[in-house]
């Protein structure tokens, strides 16, 4: 089956750690995303690929990081310096050129 | 800049009745449109989309939306509601129609009564 996986579903954290949150794609898609979701905000962007090798700051970057080793994996590391980062993260794709982005179930992270 | 609204944050519908959830956007050119839902906990499945051509446009799960130019909406509508259209409901906006660099409107959340 070809999709989105992001791991793990939930994710708890002290504060002031830093956490990686993975997201595998088996769709051959050029371009990924990472947004997060806070009730009532909708989804804003964090990250974007569109090659191996290079990315951009979406509008909410700032504590966080990415990479973009291999055209299927596109993970996020939410560092300490992010200062609300309890919510929830969506990562996407689509091949280039496409129409349509493709969304995985999503990662909750929790910070205690 | 583009933006996306949906003026309505919950909406609650009676199982069988029609449903229309708004959303209006803004954006400089001819504007890419898709409605995606979200199912508690889950990530975001695809109801359709617009890009050019009939303004109503059909999707899945027996939804359509059509695409009002002079209103700047594509207001999203369905003639008879199930229990299991209770989720939340995302309007966004594309740059282009590579589906890169969308903006989502807030949501609405759509619940059902028996």
């Amino acid at each position: 089956d070809g999709g989105i996986t992001q791991s793990p579903k939930y994710l708890f954290r002290k504060e002031g750690q830093n956490v990686t949150l993975s997201c595998e794609q088996n769709l051959n898609h050029d371009a990924m995303y990472w947004y997060r979701q806070d009730p009532g905000q909708g989804l804003r962007l964090i990250y974007y690929s569109q090659i191996v090798n290079d990315f951009q700051k979406g509008d909410i970057a700032e504590g966080y990081s990415v990479s973009r080793e291999k055209k299927e994996s596109f993970p996020l590391t939410v560092t300490s310096a992010q200062k609300n980062p309890t919510a929830f993260y969506l990562c996407a794709s689509n091949p280039l050129g496409g129409d349509t982005q493709y969304f995985g179930p999503g990662t909750r992270l929790t910070v205690l | 800049a583009q933006s996306v609204t949906q003026p309505d944050i919950h909406i609650t519908v009676s199982e069988g009745a029609s449903l229309e959830l708004r959303c209006n956007y803004s954006y400089g050119a001819t504007p890419y449109l898709f409605w995606y839902v979200q199912s508690p906990g889950q990530g975001l499945q695809l109801l359709l989309k617009y890009f050019s051509g009939d303004t109503l446009v059909q999707g899945i799960k027996g939804f359509e939306a059509e695409f009002k130019r002079s209103q700047s909406s594509f207001n999203l509508r369905k003639p008879s509601v199930h229990w299991s259209d209770a989720a939340e409901y995302f309007c966004a906006v594309g740059h282009n129609n590579a589906g890169n660099m969308l903006t989502f409107g807030g949501g609405t959340r759509l619940m059902v009564k028996p």
